[in-house]
């Protein structure tokens, strides 16, 4: 059963940095490309970042380019979102996404979410 | 970047009914269009991919359309657990983008 679980989410201030994780099980991590996706409060879906199977290439919204950076550790299945210089429009359910074989930007799989709330 | 927007944004309608969504791109997607389902508090849940495939295990009274800009959702004989948001997602180029949503109120 393919399972995805974020991690990492929190309060922090703007000017803040967080790390949100995502472990995955129930496939081979290495053979599939994955995306984060964000859901602000009440508001619709957006896509934030993805990175290929390999990890040799990442891909940006244009709002969080220069400021996310996402990368992925094969050895322990685990996706990342390294987020600095957050802001107040960062404020939002952050999901990690798995694609199905024969797609990279098609979302079969999706993890619960993790909350970041940007905030003074 | 490519816009979708969806209409309605909100609809009511009855157990039993068929909705349609609507959902048009600023430009030819060639038909790479995909439709989720959220319920509140949850992930969203792929229903159809590519304009009109069924996902594993969604009920066949799930149903996508169209080509070029303009893409349809329909949902026939409305059943109590369809009642959600819905969001139509292109995945012709970078970045991807949604539509804004249509709720499905009772």
């Amino acid at each position: 059963e393919v399972q995805l679980l974020e991690s990492g989410g929190a309060w922090v201030q703007p000017g803040g940095s967080l790390r949100l994780s995502c472990v995955a099980s129930g496939f081979t991590f290495s053979g599939y490309s994955m995306s984060w996706v964000r859901q602000a409060p009440g508001k619709g879906l957006e896509w934030v970042s993805s990175i290929s199977s390999s990890g040799s290439s990442t891909y940006y919204a244009d709002s969080v380019k220069g400021r996310f950076t996402v990368s992925r550790d094969i050895s322990t299945s685990t996706l990342y979102l390294q987020m600095i210089g957050l802001r107040a429009e960062d404020t939002a359910v952050y999901y990690c996404a798995k694609p199905p074989l024969w797609s990279r930007s098609t979302f079969d799989y999706w993890g619960q979410g993790t909350l970041v709330t940007v905030s003074s | 970047d490519i816009q979708m927007t969806q209409s309605p944004s909100s609809l009511s309608a009855s157990v039993g009914d068929s909705v349609t969504i609507t959902c048009q791109a600023s430009q030819d997607i060639n038909n790479y269009l995909n439709w989720y389902q959220q319920k509140p508090g949850k992930a969203p849940k792929l229903l159809i991919y590519t304009t009109s495939d069924l996902e594993t295990g969604v009920p066949s009274r799930f149903s996508g359309s169209g080509s070029g800009t303009t893409f349809t959702l329909t949902i026939s004989s409305l059943r109590p657990e369809d009642f959600a948001t819905y969001y139509c997602q292109q995945y012709d180029s970078l970045p991807l983008t949604f539509g804004g949503g249509t709720k499905v109120e009772i």
